[in-house]
């Protein structure tokens, strides 16, 4: 299994760009979930899916933020307009059915200027 | 949601000795997981406790959970610079919805 796959791994952008993050779920798992890592804040929980349903989405900052999961093996992450205090590592992670370990993918790691 | 004190939030040692991290709760919790992140990297997870008293082991790494399930530890024997890292305890994760806080960075000098 080759894991859960993120892209880009880094993106560096201007402020006011569209930002667009990638994520491929593990195969069979039907949760996923959108972490956001800075030296500030830790390790949020920005959203999370069950089913491709977004179920809750308390953490998303602000409105320029939306994510979506349109199958069962896609999701995305999108900032528009992005902002400096965006920069962080984004995090994806998926769970199977039943189960209550999380599976990181290796991060997009955003720098916007 | 829950949130425990881990401590500390840095510990720095000379390779070879021991380390333990400490989390803990003013109210019972219905499990407890670890995770790892090493530097430059994602969390990885370790290990989940859900039993009073519960010890697990895994090679150098001892996890316990208290009696009264409101604190754990995790301890490292002989430290080596492959467990530099930031060491999460998450407690009372439901269906993967895990809230991470500080956690403890360990720094390894060789």
């Amino acid at each position: 299994d080759a894991g859960v796959i993120q892209s880009p791994r880094h993106e560096v952008t201007e402020m006011g760009q569209e930002v667009t993050l990638r994520c491929k779920p593990i195969s069979g798992h039907n949760s996923l979930f959108w972490y956001r890592q800075t030296m500030m804040r830790g390790l949020e929980l920005l959203i999370y899916f069950n089913n491709n349903v977004p179920i809750d989405d308390s953490g998303m900052p602000e409105d320029r933020f939306s994510a979506k999961m349109p199958n069962a093996s896609f999701s995305t992450l999108k900032i528009q307009p992005s902002e400096p205090r965006d920069s962080a590592v984004y995090f994806c992670a998926s769970l199977p059915a039943g189960a209550n370990v999380l599976t990181f993918g290796a991060g997009s790691r955003l720098t916007v200027l | 949601g829950q949130q425990v004190m881990q401590i500390p939030q840095y510990q720095h040692v000379q390779e070879g000795e021991d380390f333990t991290t400490y989390c803990n709760s003013s109210t019972t919790l219905s499990n407890i997981q670890w995770y790892k992140q090493r530097p430059g990297g994602h969390p990885v997870f370790l290990i989940q406790l859900v039993k009073s008293g519960e010890v697990k082991k895994q090679k150098r790494l001892t996890f316990q959970f208290g009696e009264a399930k409101k604190n754990s530890s995790l301890h490292i024997t002989a430290t080596q610079t492959t467990d530099v890292g930031t060491y999460f305890c998450i407690p009372n994760t439901n269906a993967g919805k895990s809230t991470f806080g500080d956690g403890t960075t360990l720094t390894v000098k060789p």
